[in-house]
């Protein structure tokens, strides 16, 4: 199947500060993604689906201002996420849309 | 609002035993059902998955999933697991294909051997 990696697998910050996580797919191109977080015992939440070339369409509820997401390419997508604070820890988790949805190995947050 | 209940938070089981996961949903509409795994340390990798045609759907790894519509229920099941099924089980409800993916809050079942 297809790969999916994310950099970095984890990070610590301190709250306030920036963070970028990366997700690349290693072995193909595709026009449509996703993020997703997962709170400890909890289901994967879509955050945002973005179709490279144009904005992200964020869910609800979710602060586009805060989650920064950009489609650089076909096989890179990064999300931002700004002024981090100990609520926004979490694991995220991207994915891509081709013929199937496949996923990264996820990044774990810990904002302190 | 679409949702994915998933009945079971954690399954432990012997070696051998048989397996059933529920799964529960709500929408309207005209929808696609999956069942993901993740191992230890792995992605998130497609078990199987339901579109239309026959109910019960076979997946990898001898899983099989029956999609009950008057129930909106889509339970997974395997005959006899194995020490290498332990891992975590998400059921998942979309619309449109594989876009927009809702999940369950997963089960984590751990087989002993």
């Amino acid at each position: 199947g297809a790969v999916v990696s994310q950099h970095p697998s984890w990070v610590i910050c301190k709250s306030g500060t920036s963070v970028k996580i990366e997700c690349r797919s290693l072995d193909f191109q595709a026009t449509t993604m996703f993020w997703y977080r997962q709170f400890p015992k909890q289901s994967l939440m879509l955050m945002a689906t973005s179709n490279e070339g144009s904005k992200a369409t964020y869910e609800q509820g979710v602060e586009k201002d805060k989650f920064l997401i950009n489609h650089a390419s076909l096989t890179l997508s990064t999300l931002t996420v700004t002024s981090a604070h100990p609520e926004d820890s979490s694991f995220y988790i991207c994915s891509y849309s081709y013929n199937e949805q496949f996923f990264g190995p996820g990044t774990r947050l810990t904002v302190l | 609002a679409q949702s994915v209940s998933q009945h079971n938070h954690h399954v432990i089981l012997s070696e051998a035993a048989s397996l059933e996961l529920g799964c529960n949903y709500s929408y309207g509409g005209t929808v696609n059902l999956f069942w993901y795994v993740q191992y230890p340390g792995q992605h998130l990798q497609l078990l199987l998955k339901y579109f239309s045609g026959d109910p019960l759907v076979k997946g990898i790894k001898g899983f099989e999933a029956e999609f009950i519509k008057s129930k909106f229920s889509f339970n997974l099941r395997k005959p006899s697991v194995q020490w290498s099924d332990t891992a975590e089980y998400f059921c998942a409800v979309g619309s449109g294909g594989y876009n927009k993916l809702i999940f369950g809050a997963g089960t984590r079942l751990a087989v002993h051997p």
